[in-house]
């Protein structure tokens, strides 16, 4: 079967960083991404690595390492508006047409 | 970039009623949409994925014939919860891939309410 490892909760400081692990199994494998989702609102794409290493955009970065089947997400200079639900997803094939997401992870920033 | 439009947004029906969700690439032809379904608190589990014109490709454990997907056009796929009960509340989510950009664009989102 498929699966996505991910921490349920995560709670921060504003200003702090945090970085979210994503651990997978399964049976296809093209890329990782991650997506924020608001509380009652859709998904929006963050990041995506297909290559080892490290992706920056702004205060996001993205890590994946294929040999050990592991990426994360890291949220530096936290704001009360990342407070959301961050999930991890393999994309299966290459054609893009199947995605797997992770069960989520609450990011809860106070100040 | 890319957008994705789902309407309705909310819809509260009655037992038994049937209800469609559509989904449209604004600015983008779309070959393929995907459909999730979210419950509160929970992942995204998709339901079936939309091929323009051919059937649709269900993932094990949802019903062809309880949720209809039609995708007649590069733009526009539809999914209707056919005679729809309670426990078919959820929320509802359609997404495509432009093949222009990495990841995927999603909609707004459909929250059903069954009554």
């Amino acid at each position: 079967g498929q699966s996505l490892e991910q921490p349920s909760e995560v709670t921060a400081v504003e200003g702090a960083i945090v970085q979210i692990n994503c651990t997978y199994q399964t049976s296809g494998f093209y890329g990782l991404s991650w997506y924020q989702q608001h509380d009652g609102g859709a998904p929006t794409f963050l990041s995506y690595n297909a290559l080892d290493g490290l992706e920056e955009t702004g205060r996001f970065s993205s890590f994946l390492s294929r040999s050990d089947s592991y990426g994360y997400l890291l949220l530096q200079e936290l704001q009360m508006k990342d407070s959301a639900s961050y999930f991890c997803a393999v994309t299966l094939n290459q054609a893009g047409t199947a995605l797997i997401f992770g069960k989520g992870t609450t990011l809860s920033v106070s100040s | 970039g890319a957008v994705v439009s789902q309407h309705p947004s909310r819809v509260i029906c009655k037992s038994g009623t049937s209800v469609k969700i559509e989904c449209r690439s604004l600015d983008f032809q779309a070959t393929t949409m995907f459909w999730y379904r979210q419950f509160p608190k929970k992942s995204l589990m998709l339901m079936a994925t939309s091929n323009e014109g051919s059937k649709a490709t269900y993932e094990q454990g949802v019903e062809k014939d309880k949720f209809l997907i039609n995708h007649a056009s590069l733009t526009l796929s539809t999914l209707t919860v056919t005679s729809a009960h309670p426990e078919d509340s959820s929320f509802y989510i359609c997404s495509a891939r432009n093949r222009a950009a990495y990841g995927y664009t999603f909609g707004s989102g459909t929250r059903l309410t069954v009554v």
